[in-house]
């Protein structure tokens, strides 16, 4: 089974701080996700990283920025953190759907509930 | 442009009843579609999806879906609701073959509720 692990579960961090939330997905998937969830809204692409040192902006990329060292490994980062950026985040990964050309099945983390102060 | 519409942002069956959850896209080139459930706590997992196979898919749990190109609908049906499907049901929807990634459009949710 594929597995996408998220570094925490549950993060309060201070306005201002830096914040990083960590990926790792085990299945050699070339496509990574960062998505931030909030009630009503559905699920809003942050960034997308199709290879390694590669990254596309999504639909919300303001405030956010993203690390893709190695291949299984995805990381996003808040510079700065402000309170509307408390919110639920989901990583996700897939297969290049090169065939079809469409995307995919996705693979989701649990998900960080992320509160900022 | 695709986009992806779920009517009911909750839905509330008794035990045993039929679920209906609703999904209607927009799409200008046949599409993948796809269901997927968040328990409480969790990320998404896949529920089932089409790929211009079977217009009829079934998926985990009982659950099924058909496509209905003329409708534009996907809609969700399970024939007896049980108290574990209690959870956020997301419809996604992804046609765009000219975008720079793999892009799935996700619709805003519906929380089903199961009344025992």
């Amino acid at each position: 089974d594929v597995k996408v692990t998220q570094s925490s579960r549950y993060l309060v961090k201070r306005t201002g701080e830096k914040v990083f939330l960590e990926c790792v997905q085990d299945m050699d998937h070339e496509n990574m996700f960062w998505y931030r969830q909030d009630p009503g809204l559905g699920l809003r692409l942050i960034y997308f990283s199709y290879d390694v040192k590669m990254k596309e902006k999504g639909d919300i990329p303001e405030g956010y920025s993203v690390s893709r060292e190695k291949k299984e490994r995805f990381s996003l980062i808040l510079e700065s953190a402000s309170t509307n950026q408390t919110s639920m985040y989901l990583c996700a990964s897939s297969f290049v759907a090169e065939a079809s050309g469409r995307g995919d099945t996705q693979y989701f983390g649990p998900g960080t509930r992320l509160t900022v102060l | 442009a695709q986009s992806v519409t779920q009517l009911g942002s909750h839905v509330s069956v008794s035990e045993g009843a039929l679920v209906l959850l609703r999904c209607n896209y927009s799409s200008s080139v046949p599409p993948y579609l796809f269901w997927y459930v968040q328990y409480p706590n969790q990320g998404l997992q896949l529920l089932l999806k089409y790929t211009s196979a079977a217009t009829l898919v079934k998926g985990i749990n009982g659950f099924e879906a058909e496509f209905k190109k003329s409708e534009t609908s996907f809609h969700l049906t399970k024939p007896s609701a049980h108290m574990s499907d209690a959870a956020e049901y997301f419809c996604a929807v992804s046609d765009d073959l000219k975008t720079s990634y793999d892009k799935v459009i996700f619709g805003p949710g519906t929380s089903l509720s199961v009344i025992p």
